[in-house]
């Protein structure tokens, strides 16, 4: 039973440019979310996809963006990056929208 | 104010003793609590979760959740070297968003 999968591992982007990038939910999982970790920091909620469709939003700007596939997968789109944006980007899957949050390992971002 | 909590820790024990991590929320409307661990590098990952107020057990942990008090805590029993880790809290309301805390970091020491 494969668990939650993202990619990018790891990836380096010049200040301006654009990101995307890709979760795959565990298997019967129908809800992804987003979020991104500073250094020391937990977890800040980015938004949260069910249904293809954003229902949830958390205090981010309007570059951070997203996409949820009929398959339930997601993508996370960062447009005009910032040196701010350098995190830890977490994808979780969850049954539903108040369910424990089952975490990929990541996708480790670097604005040069 | 954070919408939810934690010791900053960090927070030491000997090994085999009980630690205790405590974490508060602000939004009286929540109804699902949960505690995820965290190691160095890694992802989160989840130990329990609590709807209802009291103690739930499971093996070494113990979660209780006091809503008057909007409190939650997370006890770990006969703690060993491999608990160590960022212990973070997260409390949901039925719109499913997930809030974090900023973790407490245990250390427990041989």
């Amino acid at each position: 039973d494969a668990g939650v999968t993202q990619s990018p591992t790891h990836l380096i982007k010049t200040r301006g440019q654009q990101v995307t990038l890709r979760c795959s939910p565990k298997s019967g999982h129908d809800t992804v979310s987003w979020y991104q970790q500073a250094l020391g920091q937990g977890p800040q909620f980015i938004f949260q996809y069910y249904e293809e469709e954003e229902r949830q939003r958390g205090n981010f700007p309007d570059r951070f963006s997203g996409h949820q596939y009929p398959n339930y997968s997601s993508e996370l789109n960062v447009n005009a990056l910032l040196l701010g944006d350098s995190a830890l980007y977490l994808c979780a899957s969850s049954l539903g929208r108040d369910s424990p949050l089952h975490f990929g390992n990541g996708t480790r971002l670097t604005v040069t | 104010q954070k919408e939810v909590e934690q010791n900053s820790g960090p927070l030491s024990v000997p090994e085999g003793a009980i630690a205790s991590l405590n974490c508060t929320y602000s939004d009286r409307g929540s109804q699902s609590f949960f505690w995820y661990r965290q190691y160095s590098g890694k992802s989160p990952e989840l130990i329990m979760f609590i709807y209802s107020n009291g103690d739930k057990e499971d093996g070494r942990f113990t979660a209780q959740l006091n809503k008057a008090s909007q409190y939650v805590s997370l006890l770990i029993r006969d703690s060993q070297p491999s608990d160590s880790a960022t212990y973070l809290c997260a409390v949901s309301t039925n719109a499913g968003k997930s809030t974090f805390g900023d973790g407490t970091t245990l250390t427990v020491k041989p």
